[in-house]
């Protein structure tokens, strides 16, 4: 069974920073993209970055470019978004994906003074 | 960017309605599109790649159709289960982008 497990999420204040991972299993994780999505609250999906199975590639959305780093561990599995100097428009659920079509259940980032 | 805009961005309908939801692209995505279904409070559960090609565990009730700039998610009949928010997604190109979501409710 395929499953992903998002963490690191809470509350921080403009300007700040935080790290969320993705740990993966059920299936080939050092062979997939991968990606994350996030929900502002009450709001659309919106994709905010990917990476390829080697990390040599990376994507962002515009709005994230030079503040998010998306990184992975083959070894351990695991997926990583370094967010820094976090805003407000931030705030949002944060779900990792595998290749868009299984998905975890979130992990909550509120960004607030 | 390609903008994806759904349409309509909400709907009304009853058990055993069909509905049709149209997801259009500002530039061709070739067929390079997914549907998705999301329950509040949920993630979103993927309906199909491909514009057409149907999950696995996905109900028959469930089609997709298009390429190029326009496609359509069509419930055949639709359950209690159904009512949700949908969202079409390309893949085409980066950045990947959702169109605003459509609404299903209970008429």
């Amino acid at each position: 069974e395929v499953q992903l497990v998002e963490s690191g999420g809470g509350l921080v204040q403009p300007g700040g920073s935080l790290r969320l991972s993705c740990t993966a299993s059920g299936f080939s994780f050092s062979n997939s993209w991968m990606d994350w999505v996030r929900q502002a609250p009450g709001k659309g999906l919106e994709w905010v970055a990917n990476i390829s199975p080697d990390a040599t590639e990376k994507y962002f959305v515009g709005s994230v470019k030079g503040r998010f780093t998306i990184s992975r561990d083959n070894a351990k599995n695991s997926l990583y978004l370094q967010m820094d100097n976090l805003r407000v428009e931030d705030t949002a659920m944060y779900y990792c994906s595998w290749s868009l079509v299984h998905w975890g259940q979130g992990t909550l980032v509120t960004v607030s003074p | 960017d390609i903008q994806m805009t759904q349409s309509p961005s909400s709907l009304s309908a009853s058990v055993g309605d069909r509905v049709t939801i149209t997801c259009r692209a500002s530039q061709g995505s070739g067929n390079l599109l997914n549907w998705y279904q999301q329950k509040p409070g949920r993630a979103p559960k993927h309906l199909m790649s491909g514009a057409s090609n149907l999950q696995s565990g996905v109900p028959s009730r469930f089609s997709g159709s298009g390429s190029g700039t326009e496609f359509t998610l069509t419930i055949s009949s639709l359950q209690p289960e159904d009512f949700a928010t949908y969202y079409c997604l390309q893949y085409h190109s980066y950045p990947r982008t959702f169109g605003q979501g459509t609404k299903v409710e209970i008429k």
